[in-house]
């Protein structure tokens, strides 16, 4: 089992441009949830997505959005990119309910 | 509000010493509660997580946490650490209202002495 995966794991991105992350959950696992982790701080949550549709979402713009396909997977888009967004960028995967999120390795997005 | 504070930002410790890591949360809600680890340039690792039942909770490498309902504290603690137990330590709740999102606090770095 591969675990969370996620790419690209580095990015660079100039302010205003957009960017798109990808995420594959774990094996059987049908939840994905994105957090943002700037330095030294703890994971902030983004939005999670089960079934295809953004379930809930933290206090974000709406310049981050998502999509969770068929197959679990689920992408997080960033419009207009700003310096602010530079950050860790971690997936996590898990069932519906009370259980554990696995964390992938993240994307490191730097933004110039 | 719901939040998750750790009282300490870095915990210097001497190695094959104690350590413990303080974790205090507010909600409304019963909770579930989590510990993760995440070394240098790596994602999060679950060390433990406290859903239901004993209040002591046994996790991986050696780490226990207790959860304390009257105090709302969840404090991890260690007998004797190593050199590799050198990382960030994020203390971590969910909710139990159907509500899956995981809330963390700021995170403890601990720093291994030889």
């Amino acid at each position: 089992d591969a675990g969370v995966t996620q790419s690209p794991t580095h990015l660079i991105k100039t302010r205003g441009q957009q960017v798109t992350l990808r995420c594959s959950p774990k094996s059987g696992h049908d939840t994905v949830s994105w957090y943002q982790q700037a330095l030294g701080q703890g994971p902030q949550f983004i939005f999670q997505y089960y079934e295809e549709e953004e379930r809930q979402r933290g206090n974000f713009p709406d310049r981050f959005s998502g999509h969770q396909f068929p197959n679990y997977s689920s992408e997080l888009n960033v419009n207009a990119l700003l310096l602010g967004d530079s950050a860790l960028y971690l997936c996590a995967s898990s069932l519906q309910g009370p259980t554990e999120a696995f964390f992938g390795q993240g994307t490191r997005l730097t933004v110039v | 509000a719901q939040s998750v504070t750790q009282l300490d930002s870095q915990v210097p410790v001497f190695e094959e010493a104690p350590v413990e890591l303080r974790c205090n949360y507010s909600s409304s809600v019963s909770v579930y509660l989590f510990w993760y680890v995440q070394y240098p340039n790596q994602g999060l690792q679950l060390l433990l997580k406290y859903l239901s039942g004993s209040t002591l909770v046994k996790g991986i490498n050696g780490f226990e946490a207790e959860f304390n309902k009257s105090q709302t504290s969840f404090h991890l603690r260690k007998p004797s650490v190593h050199i590799s137990d050198t990382a960030e330590y994020f203390c971590a709740v969910s909710f139990m209202n159907r509500d899956d999102k995981i809330i963390f606090g700021k995170g403890t770095r601990l720093h291994i002495l030889p």
